[in-house]
């Protein structure tokens, strides 16, 4: 089975900082979908950045990049110039490339300190 | 924009009653999800569905059925609700292959 480890409970960032947010994976698949995804307070899940193994280059999505390593099987996202916003538990995830389960981390906590 | 709905933001229901939670999307996808959210444990699947009328269990199904008789609607039963059940719900939808949309979870307190 698939697991996705977050060794980091809760995470603090100064505002303007950059925090990076780890995430380990197991998987014998070379086809498979990594994701990060942001739970404000009391507020909706939503997708902040999605990895295809199969590429080789990390994603981007404006303050929010990843840092995926394939060999290692890890991937961190990295907040850039970190905003009162962005505080929120992020989860990591993994979707194998012909599967429908998600697998979930136990998420991390950040805080953005003013 | 893709909307997952639930039926209830919280709610209160004592032991042995039988509970729906009622999720909608509206965006044609074929699959379906119910997780269970708590502290330090992340989300875990519940169930699952890629069709109507189809389902799988995922990795805490016990205490717990579906229902998926229109793509749109997915239905989580809670047969005679107990108190380890106090939880928050999230219903998800997606198109195999891509992103889940999430709805914005039901809190459920069993007292």
């Amino acid at each position: 089975a698939q697991t996705v480890t977050q060794s980091q409970p809760e995470m603090s960032v100064q505002e303007a900082e950059t925090v990076t947010l780890s995430c380990t994976y197991d998987t014998s698949e070379s086809d498979y979908y990594l994701f990060w995804y942001k739970q404000p307070p009391s507020r909706q899940m939503i997708l902040v950045i999605r990895q295809e193994a199969y590429k080789q280059q990390n994603a981007t999505e404006n303050r929010f990049s990843v840092n995926f390593q394939k060999a290692a099987k890890s991937f961190s996202l990295k907040i850039s110039d970190s905003q009162l916003g962005d505080a929120a538990m992020y989860f990591c995830a993994y979707r194998r490339g012909t599967g429908n389960q998600f697998y979930f981390g136990t998420g991390t906590s950040l805080t953005v300190i003013p | 924009d893709v909307k997952v709905t639930q039926s209830s933001r919280y709610l209160v229901k004592r032991t042995g009653e039988k509970v729906f939670l009622e999720c909608v999307q509206d965006m044609d996808h074929e699959n379906m999800f119910w997780y269970r959210q708590d502290p330090g444990l992340g989300l875990r699947l519940i169930y699952f569905s890629y069709d109507v009328k189809m389902k799988e269990k995922g990795d805490i199904p016990e205490g717990y059925s579906v229902s998926r008789e229109k793509k749109e609607r997915f239905s989580l039963i809670l047969e005679s609700a107990s108190t380890n059940q106090t939880s928050m719900y999230l219903c998800a939808s997606d198109k195999p292959g891509y992103e889940q949309y999430f709805g914005p979870g039901t809190r459920l307190t069993v007292t």
